[in-house]
């Protein structure tokens, strides 16, 4: 069953600590996203990454880190330098760059305490 | 910085009505567009997209949108709703195959 899966599903946090979300992905795709989604403000992208070893910043990466070791999975870390890690993190990959259709994980709903 | 505007935050109708909502995006070159749909408690999934060819693109579900160049919009319709197509619609494109935005996404919500 090819997909992307992200876990956990909730994530608790208090101030002042990282904490990493898992995204993997099965689908054999080269490009790997984060988002963020808060209400009204849609989708916005964190990093992205087209090849292992190699990735980008969004528009909203400061606070976050990324690693691409392997084609299936890409990390993110919330450090403890984002202001309001607070929100819904989206996961997803796609064949090509931003031409192809992404798929979408589940989703990761941080609350920081 | 690009940018793609929704102008519908929330939108309410009955079934069986039509249904349009608008997308409008900066300009930037070759884009590639996209609408996404977030059904209650699903994935985001891709609805319907355009790379090139003809500017009326159907989609799943009886949903279309027509690419306007001259317009710089990107507009979702569907002849006549079910209350099953209750969901957020997010539009999203790409510029130049090297950025990419999503708009804010519009929740509609169908009566039945």
């Amino acid at each position: 069953d090819g997909g992307i899966t992200q876990s956990p599903k909730y994530l608790f946090r208090k101030e002042g600590q990282n904490v990493t979300l898992s995204c993997e992905q099965n689908l054999n795709h080269d490009a790997m996203y984060w988002y963020r989604q808060d209400p009204g403000q849609g989708l916005r992208l964190i990093y992205y990454s087209q090849i292992v070893n190699d990735f980008q910043k969004g528009d909203i990466a400061e606070g976050y880190s990324v690693s691409r070791e392997k084609k299936e999975s890409f990390p993110l870390t919330v450090t403890s330098a984002q202001k309001n890690p607070t929100a819904f993190y989206l996961c997803a990959s796609s064949i090509g760059q931003f031409t192809d259709t992404q798929y979408f994980g589940p989703g990761t709903r941080l609350t920081v305490l | 910085a690009q940018s793609v505007s929704q102008h519908n935050h929330h939108v309410i109708l009955s079934e069986a009505a039509s249904l349009e909502l608008g997308c409008n995006y900066s300009y930037g070159g070759t884009v590639n567009l996209f609408w996404y749909v977030q059904y209650p408690g699903q994935h985001l999934q891709l609805l319907l997209k355009y790379f090139s060819g003809d500017p009326l693109v159907k989609g799943i579900k009886g949903f279309e949108a027509e690419f306007i160049k001259s317009k710089f919009s990107f507009n979702l319709r569907k002849p006549s709703v079910q209350w099953s197509d209750t969901a957020e619609y997010f539009c999203a494109v790409s510029w130049n195959n090297n950025d990419m935005r999503f708009g804010a996404g519009t929740r509609l919500t169908v009566k039945p």
